[in-house]
């Protein structure tokens, strides 16, 4: 079966500074992943995703996340963090062979940007 | 509209009535899901529609829910005798099936807030 975990539930950076969100996956061979990122009272909407191409993959807002076999790892990281970046964001996951292809996602990280 | 769309955006009930939520995905979706949304808990799986027919239906947490959909289009989530632990957010998400399934992106409505006294 397949999993996703977000190591910290809340990160906390200053506005400008680096953003770093954690996920880590288990899975049985490389599955797809994706970053969901959700404003308040809003619905979840795609950041990126990673399918078997790029290992590094850029998405909206500045965003990006790379893909890393070894480590079962795809952190996503903004060089920058603004004000607006302040959400919670959730790393998801389906199987890239077999197996069901509804996502399974992780508890969510919230993140925090003080001026 | 072009997105997901729920309906009641916030629903407070009372300990043992049933509650419907409904869905309405973007047009062409055949693929619909359901997922619920509690404080700190992620996105809990309920239940996958292709076209009509849910394939998979593994995270109903009890007989208490219910779901169909018709047409091919508008989805219904009913809670029967509601209890105080249903209290979450419904949150409902189309995509593209076919050779988009697994690869492509679910379009998430804003959800459904249910307060259950």
């Amino acid at each position: 079966a397949q999993s996703v975990t977000q190591l910290g539930s809340h990160v906390s950076v200053s506005e400008g500074a680096l953003v770093l969100l954690r996920c880590n996956y288990s899975s049985s061979v490389p599955p797809y992943l994706f970053w969901y990122v959700q404003y308040p009272n809003q619905g979840l909407q795609l950041l990126l995703k990673y399918t078997s191409a790029a290992t590094l993959v850029k998405g909206i807002n500045g965003f990006e996340a790379e893909f890393k076999k070894s480590e079962t790892s795809f952190h996503l990281t903004k060089p920058s963090a603004h004000m607006s970046d302040a959400a919670e964001y959730f790393c998801a996951v389906t199987p890239s062979s077999g197996g069901s292809y509804i996502p399974t996602f992780g508890r969510g990280t919230s993140l925090i940007v003080h001026p | 509209g072009a997105g997901v769309s729920q309906s009641p955006s916030n629903k407070v009930t009372e300990k043992g009535k049933d509650v419907e939520l409904r869905c309405d995905p973007i047009s062409g979706h055949t693929a619909l899901y359901w997922y619920r949304q509690s404080l700190g808990q992620g996105l809990e799986f309920l239940i996958y529609f292709q076209g009509n027919s849910a394939p998979d239906k593994s995270g109903l947490p009890s007989d208490r829910f219910s779901a169909e959909r018709t047409g091919g289009s508008v989805s219904t989530l009913t809670i029967q005798r509601t209890q105080q632990e249903d209290s979450a957010v419904y949150l409902c998400a189309s995509s593209l099936s076919g050779t988009y399934v697994g690869t492509g992106e679910l379009f998430f409505g804003e959800g459904s807030r249910l307060t259950v006294l």
